[in-house]
C-alpha cells in the first residue's frame, strides 16, 4: 500500500548537534508538510512544500530548516538541537486540491 | 491567520454515552473543517471532514455541525465504545489552491467500559 514513512522512528541527541529527520512517500502526492506535536499544543506547523521546487515556512520554523530532495522525499533539520526542541515531528501529504493529509508514523526526538 | 479553538482538552465519558468536541475558528474564508482521531501511539487519520457548504454530515456513530454564522463546528460521537479513546484533533482551513490546515489543540477522549 502507498505509504508515508519516517526515519527515525526515536532519536535521542544532545544539546549542539545537528540532526536531520527524514520522510518519504510512495502516495505520489505533490504537497508535504512538518509538523511539531507537543501535549496540550496541538499540531503546529514547521515547514511546508507544494511541489519540489517550493518551500515555505509555517508558524514556527525558527531552528529549522528543510530540504525537498524530490516529490518523495522532503527532510527536517535541526542545526544545533536544543532543549526544547524535544517533541513528535510528524510528516504529512496532500494530493493538490485534495485536502485530505496522510501522516507519517512520527519521529519521537528528545534533545539532552 | 485563522486561530482555531477546541474545547473540551479532555473528556470523560462512560460506553454508551454521547460526547461533544466543540471548535471555534476564526476566518470567515476557511471553507473546509476535517476533525482527525490519533490513538495512542499512532499517527492522526481523518475520521470525517465538512464543506461550508453543508451544515451537518454523518458516518455511522460519528456526525460533524456547522454553524458559519457564529464560526463554530462540532464533532458528535454516538454509542461511545472503548476504542473510541483517543486524541481527537478540528482544524480549518480554505480548501483552495493553498491548503494549509490550522489545527486546535486536541481533545483528549477517555471512554469508560
Amino acid at each position: 500500500d502507498a505509504d508515508v514513512t519516517q526515519t527515525p522512528r526515536n532519536r535521542i541527541t544532545k544539546t549542539g548537534k545537528r540532526i536531520m529527520l527524514e520522510c518519504s512517500q510512495t502516495k505520489g502526492h505533490d504537497r508535504m508538510y512538518w509538523y511539531r506535536q507537543d501535549p496540550g499544543l496541538g499540531l503546529r506547523l514547521i515547514y511546508y512544500s507544494f511541489d519540489v521546487k517550493d518551500i515555505n515556512k509555517g508558524e514556527i520554523s525558527d531552528g529549522y530548516s528543510v530540504s525537498r530532495q524530490a516529490q518523495a522525499k522532503f527532510s527536517l533539520s535541526l542545526e544545533s538541537a536544543i532543549p526544547n526542541q524535544t517533541a513528535l515531528y510528524f510528516c504529512a501529504t496532500a494530493e493538490t486540491l485534495v485536502n485530505e493529509q496522510f501522516f507519517g508514523p512520527g519521529t519521537r526526538l528528545t534533545v539532552l | 491567520g485563522e486561530n482555531v479553538e477546541q474545547h473540551p482538552s479532555t473528556l470523560s465519558v462512560q460506553e454508551g454515552d454521547s460526547a461533544v468536541i466543540k471548535c471555534t475558528y476564526s476566518d470567515s474564508a476557511s471553507n473546509y473543517f476535517p476533525w482527525y482521531k490519533q490513538e495512542l501511539g499512532k499517527r492522526p487519520q481523518l475520521i470525517i471532514d465538512i464543506r461550508s457548504n453543508v451544515g451537518e454530515k454523518k458516518d455511522q456513530r460519528i456526525a460533524v455541525t456547522l454553524n458559519k454564522t457564529a464560526k463554530h463546528f462540532s464533532l458528535h460521537i454516538t454509542e461511545t465504545q472503548p476504542e473510541d479513546s483517543a486524541v481527537y484533533f478540528c482544524a480549518a482551513s480554505w480548501s483552495g489552491g493553498s491548503y494549509i490546515p490550522t489545527f486546535g489543540r486536541g481533545t483528549s477522549l477517555i471512554v469508560h467500559p
